[in-house]
């Protein structure tokens, strides 16, 4: 299955600021998912990330807050603007490197607002 | 729409006993059905999935799952518990039909195996 390296582990950010957190693979995928887990709840996704396209966000994430590049096959930011103590969260990436729903993560970016 | 309900939040079981932790799911179509695992600050691991066939799976780590359609359950279980097992356990489900990559996750079990 798939490697994912993400970074940071973790961080403590003011509010108002802006943090990007990177997700890279070991093999080429065509999609990449970026999910929240917010404290004490379970994962919800917030966008789909195809190599050469704009991300594809859910229900109640907008570009402007979440925005996404997907440069190439192995690598995919995510972005979390302007950030308030809300989006204190752990964000984590996913790919299914195996072609066979073999969804594999990240070990997630523990994210603190100030 | 697709919706998961884990039962229980929080399941406590001594070690070397067995355990049950219950997911079921709602959806209008078939549906592909997994459970990963969460160890305290790391990220998900797949331990099983149910893609079509036997519907009795056999994961990683000695875990195993039924799916039953007509109760629409998939629930995990281990004969035999270690302390290693402590961990958040998260059932998810994925569209079956068109086969959409995003999963739907429950909002998991955490199992505390006491010594």
């Amino acid at each position: 299955s798939a490697v994912i390296s993400q970074k940071p582990s973790r961080d403590i950010c003011q509010r108002g600021t802006s943090l990007t957190i990177q997700c890279q693979v070991d093999s080429q995928v065509t999609m990449m998912f970026w999910y929240r887990q917010q404290p004490g709840q379970s994962l919800t996704l917030i966008a789909t990330a195809n190599q050469g396209s704009e991300a594809t966000y859910e229900s109640g994430f907008v570009i402007d807050k979440f925005p996404i590049s997907r440069p190439n096959l192995t690598f995919s930011t995510l972005t979390v603007s302007n950030m308030s103590p809300e989006d204190s969260s752990i964000y984590l990436c996913s790919v299914d490197g195996t072609g066979n729903y073999g969804y594999t993560f990240g070990s997630g970016t523990r994210l603190t607002v100030v | 729409a697709q919706s998961v309900t884990q039962l229980d939040s929080q399941v406590p079981v001594f070690e070397e006993a067995p355990v049950e932790l219950r997911c079921n799911y709602s959806s209008s179509v078939s549906v592909y059905l997994f459970w990963y695992v969460q160890y305290p600050n790391q990220g998900l691991q797949l331990l099983l999935k149910y893609l079509s066939g036997s519907t009795l799976v056999k994961g990683i780590n000695g875990f195993e799952a039924e799916f039953n359609k007509s109760q629409t359950s998939f629930h995990l279980r281990k004969p035999s518990v270690h302390i290693s097992d402590t961990a958040e356990y998260f059932c998810a489900v994925s569209d079956g039909i068109t086969g959409a990559n995003n999963l739907f996750f429950g909002t998991g079990t955490r199992l505390t195996v006491i010594p």
